[in-house]
């Protein structure tokens, strides 16, 4: 079984839909859970860190769940400029034990 | 710009030639990282410097690629003897090292290896 999964899509959804998305993972002593948005042929960028009280940031939300070992991103009122790959990424914060453990990535295109 | 800088941004070799990557993070950000990343996959970790030590190497690191940070400043990373399998896109990422370790990317050096 992969660190972390996710569903590669692509997910092709119409301009102002609504989408989620879910990345579960397997080391339960993970501490640290992000998700990146990456272009094609460009590096990721940071988009949200994830807490356990779960955040949002304008239209996007993150919400990580620690007993079934997932996290999710929603995107609310899509924009054609969302059309991308999403990484979630997950990190246990130990000393010497710093990577980033990234999932696959889910693509992402916004319909007009 | 002060993000991360990555040098050069593509390369394309013969194979069982010898390359170098040079990597300059954040200023005043102690940990790099190394990943590479292939068509259709996330990125997978290399390996990991806080300030010039060497912490924390992957299996994926055969004794072809070795990574140093000298003076805990810039990075390189050399491939020696290159094969069609390093094709990929290496990328440098570098963290302040606080809580939560969050790591910011430069734009990666894209390496075909022919």
């Amino acid at each position: 079984r992969k660190e972390v999964e996710q569903d590669p899509g692509p997910f092709n959804v119409p301009e102002g839909a609504t989408v989620a998305f879910n990345c579960t993972y397997s080391n339960s002593a993970s501490q640290s859970f992000f998700w990146y948005r990456q272009d094609c042929r460009k590096e990721p960028k940071l988009l949200m860190s994830v807490y356990s009280s779960g955040n949002e940031d304008g239209r996007f939300t993150a919400q990580l769940n620690r007993a079934s070992q997932y996290i999710s991103l929603l995107i609310r009122d899509s924009k054609l400029s969302d059309s991308a790959t999403y990484l979630c990424a997950v990190n246990k914060w130990d000393f010497g034990n710093e990577k980033l453990t990234f999932g696959t990535g889910t693509r992402l295109t916004i319909i007009p | 710009d002060t993000g991360v800088s990555q040098d050069p941004r593509h390369k394309i070799t013969k194979r069982g030639q010898n390359v170098t990557f040079r990597c300059d993070p954040i200023s005043e950000h102690n940990r790099l990282y190394w990943y590479r990343q292939t068509l259709g996959q996330g990125p997978e970790f290399l390996t990991y410097f806080q300030n010039e030590a060497q912490l924390e190497k992957s299996r994926l690191l055969s004794d072809r690629f070795s990574a140093e940070r000298p003076k805990g400043s810039f990075s390189t990373l050399e491939i020696q003897r290159t094969e069609q399998g390093d094709s990929a896109m290496y990328l440098c990422a570098s963290s302040p090292g606080a809580a939560k370790n969050i790591q910011y990317f430069g734009a990666g050096t894209r390496l075909s290896v022919l």
